[in-house]
């Protein structure tokens, strides 16, 4: 399986700062590397796919870049809405697996 | 507008068998590049794959799963069925079931959750 390593597992950043969480495959993943938003109690919502690919209806402040192996996603302008755990997911091959998770808040 | 809801016990017993059904709308997995997926997440962790299902009744396991999961759909096209075989208190967590986007593994549309717990 490959391991989806995040990293920090959590910040807290004041509103109006660049964010950037890191996200780091155990094998070159190529494109297949998703992002997702989740806040509490809610089910995911899907921010960016296949690396840099913005999902229609998510705010521009939102973007990914990386390849093969190290990926990042980055808030430009961190906005109270922005508070919420976010996780990377690779769909390389079977089994598809999750980053643990970097949870934002607002300082 | 695609929609999920899922649907079932709340509380099992160990060694039960756990039975979730995903209702939606907005599409159907009877058309070409329809899929849906399972997914967990215990209580403060991250999510975990548990199966998908395709409109061609091409189904897929976690390997960590596979002696205990089952998916099926219905055949109108709108539900699919998550079986989970001798629960453990360790398979406590929401299950979420999701629409994959035709033909690309993108999990786009999410049911709300349901909240299972295993306890005697």
């Amino acid at each position: 399986d490959i391991q989806m390593t995040q990293s920090p597992s959590s910040l807290s950043a004041s509103v109006g700062d660049r964010v950037t969480i890191t996200c780091q495959a155990s094998q070159d993943i190529d494109k297949y590397l998703n992002w997702y938003q989740q806040k509490p109690g809610k089910p995911p919502n899907l921010l960016i796919y296949d690396v840099s690919n913005l999902e229609s209806g998510v705010s521009s402040r939102f973007s990914g870049s990386g390849s093969g192996t190290h990926f990042t996603l980055t808030v430009s302008s961190l906005q109270p809405e922005d508070v919420a755990t976010y996780y990377c997911q690779h769909y390389d091959h079977l089994p598809l697996t999750f980053g643990g998770g970097t949870k934002v808040e607002i300082k | 507008q695609i929609t999920l809801k899922e649907s079932g016990p709340t509380l099992v017993k160990p060694t039960q068998t756990l039975t979730l059904t995903c209702s939606f709308s907005g599409f159907s997995l009877s058309t070409s590049g329809e899929a849906v997926a399972w997914f967990r997440q215990p209580p403060g962790r991250t999510l975990e794959w548990l199966a998908h299902i395709s409109w061609d009744d091409d189904k897929r396991y976690s390997p960590s799963l596979q002696k205990r999961v089952t998916i099926t759909k219905d055949t109108s096209g709108n539900q699919a069925v998550l079986t989970l075989t001798n629960m453990d208190p360790v398979d406590t967590g929401t299950y979420y079931c999701a629409h994959r986007r035709r033909y690309i593994t993108i999990f786009d549309f999410w049911g709300q959750g349901i909240s299972v717990t295993v306890s005697s």
